[in-house]
């Protein structure tokens, strides 16, 4: 399973593009990245899932270079309300990395 | 749909007594999912079922916990005798195939004293 790591936590202001990198180096070829976010008190939810370049949704985008041992979720402009935990899982049907681990505490202020 | 149902939200028990936590997931999913979220750690998967067949329990910590899948509309998991470091929030989820969206449960929080 491919392992992946992402930092503990960061801190931003309101209105500033957030960037959050996660590393799985032994992604395999049949493997895809999918980022969720939780709130406090809430259970995880899917934000976006991508194989390869870029995908964008009206959350979130998501970066992926030519290697894919790295992924890049990119919140433009956050505001309080994007204060969350966000987690990386690295997978695909035959070997899902269903394990959340402790993801990406993500604080945003005023 | 109303999502992913969890009961109950809170229970506060006694160190050895058991307990039983439910779950409904999303009408027409074939996989749910059992997690344990921890501050020490993190979120992790206990169990998930696909089509009412437990698939992976690898993560069930011990024998103290079991789960079940009657049908597909409903599933449990119980600790018996509970302790208190199974104090945790337990969230159910589903999904449609394995590796698609997990729907997730608002979670029951459960404090064994």
């Amino acid at each position: 399973l491919a392992k992946t790591t992402q930092p503990i936590s960061m801190d931003s202001y309101e209105g500033q593009e957030v960037n959050i990198t996660c590393s799985h180096n032994n992604i395999a070829t049949n493997d895809y990245i999918t980022w969720y976010q939780q709130f406090p008190s809430q259970g995880p939810r899917f934000i976006i899932q991508g194989y390869k370049t870029k995908v964008t949704n009206e959350v979130a985008s998501l970066f992926i270079p030519a290697d894919r041992k790295s992924s890049t979720l990119s919140l433009p402009r956050v505001s309080l309300s994007d204060t969350a935990v966000y987690y990386c899982l690295v997978g695909d049907s035959s070997g899902y990395a269903l394990n959340f681990g402790k993801g990406t505490s993500l604080l945003v202020t005023p | 749909d109303a999502g992913v149902i969890q009961s109950p939200r809170h229970e506060v028990t006694e160190m050895g007594q058991e307990v039983t936590l439910r779950c409904k997931p999303i009408s027409g999913h074939d996989y749910l999912f059992w997690y344990r979220q921890t501050m020490m750690r993190g979120l992790e998967l206990l169990i998930y079922f696909n089509n009412n067949v437990p698939i992976d329990d690898s993560g069930m910590p011990e024998d103290r916990f079991s789960a079940k899948m009657p049908n597909a509309s409903f599933s449990t998991l119980k600790i018996q005798p509970s302790e208190p470091r199974d104090s945790a929030v337990y969230f159910c989820a589903s999904s449609f195939i394995r590796t698609g969206e997990l729907f997730f449960g608002e979670g029951s929080r459960l404090t064994v004293l």
